[in-house]
């Protein structure tokens, strides 16, 4: 079974740009989240999506959004960029909100200049 | 509110000997999961193991353990037999319900990671 997919794996923007990253679940997974990983504040939670609705949310501005697609697929959009952005997105799918084990992707570097 | 603590920002280890990574965590959740992931520098998270707070046995997934303490709200990692592709970032990280009916969860939350060299 294929694992969760991230699309792009890399990606530069600069400054004031707005950025769309795409992750697919694995097949059948139905709970997509969605998580910033930076040096200094390690690995944070951005929001977790289950069957089109978002279920939980982290505490981060509103130029973060995300949405989850009917397929499960999910996207997240930065709006008005900025340099403390540079990160790798990591997003991993689950079967269901809950204890069940999250399978992470690759992930998507961002580096904003 | 969650938190995780992971109190080894290095550890080395040689080749074929046991290392256990240390966590332990605060939380008021009824119940909660355990969970520990390894990042090796590709980036990638691998999921290792995972110990229910109700359960009465501690996990095991081939030479990775989880030392579960419940009382002392401390759930290590054990790793038998070290390879050098063990080296790399570990997370251990939590994930509780919010409520006594185990419907409502809250984030995974995740420590700042211990990280591991094995040395031949």
């Amino acid at each position: 079974k294929a694992g969760v997919t991230q699309t792009p794996r890399y990606l530069i923007k600069t400054r004031g740009q707005q950025v769309t990253l795409s992750c697919s679940p694995i097949s059948g997974h139905r709970s997509v989240s969605w998580y910033q990983q930076t040096p200094g504040q390690g690995l944070q939670f951005l929001f977790e999506y289950f069957s089109e609705t978002q279920r939980n949310k982290g505490n981060f501005p509103g130029r973060f959004s995300g949405r989850q697609f009917s397929n499960s697929r999910s996207e997240m959009n930065v709006s008005t960029l900025e340099l403390g952005d540079s990160a790798l997105y990591l997003c991993a799918s689950s079967l269901a909100v809950g204890r069940h084990t999250q399978y992470f992707g690759p992930g998507t570097r961002l580096t904003v200049l | 509110a969650q938190k995780i603590t992971q109190t080894q920002p290095g550890m080395f280890v040689q080749e074929k000997e046991a290392v256990t990574l240390d966590c332990t965590y605060d939380t008021s959740d009824p119940s909660y999961g355990l969970f520990w992931y390894k990042q090796p520098s590709s980036g990638e998270m691998i999921f290792l193991i995972y110990q229910g707070s109700y359960d009465q046995q501690n996990a095991t997934e081939g030479r990775y353990s989880l030392n579960f303490q419940k009382a002392r709200k401390s759930a290590n990692l054990v790793i038998s037999a070290s390879q050098l592709g063990d080296s790399a970032m570990y997370f251990c990280a939590m994930r509780g319900t919010l409520n006594a009916g185990g419907t409502s969860y809250g984030k995974l939350t995740f420590g700042q990671g211990t990280i591991l060299t094995v040395h031949p």
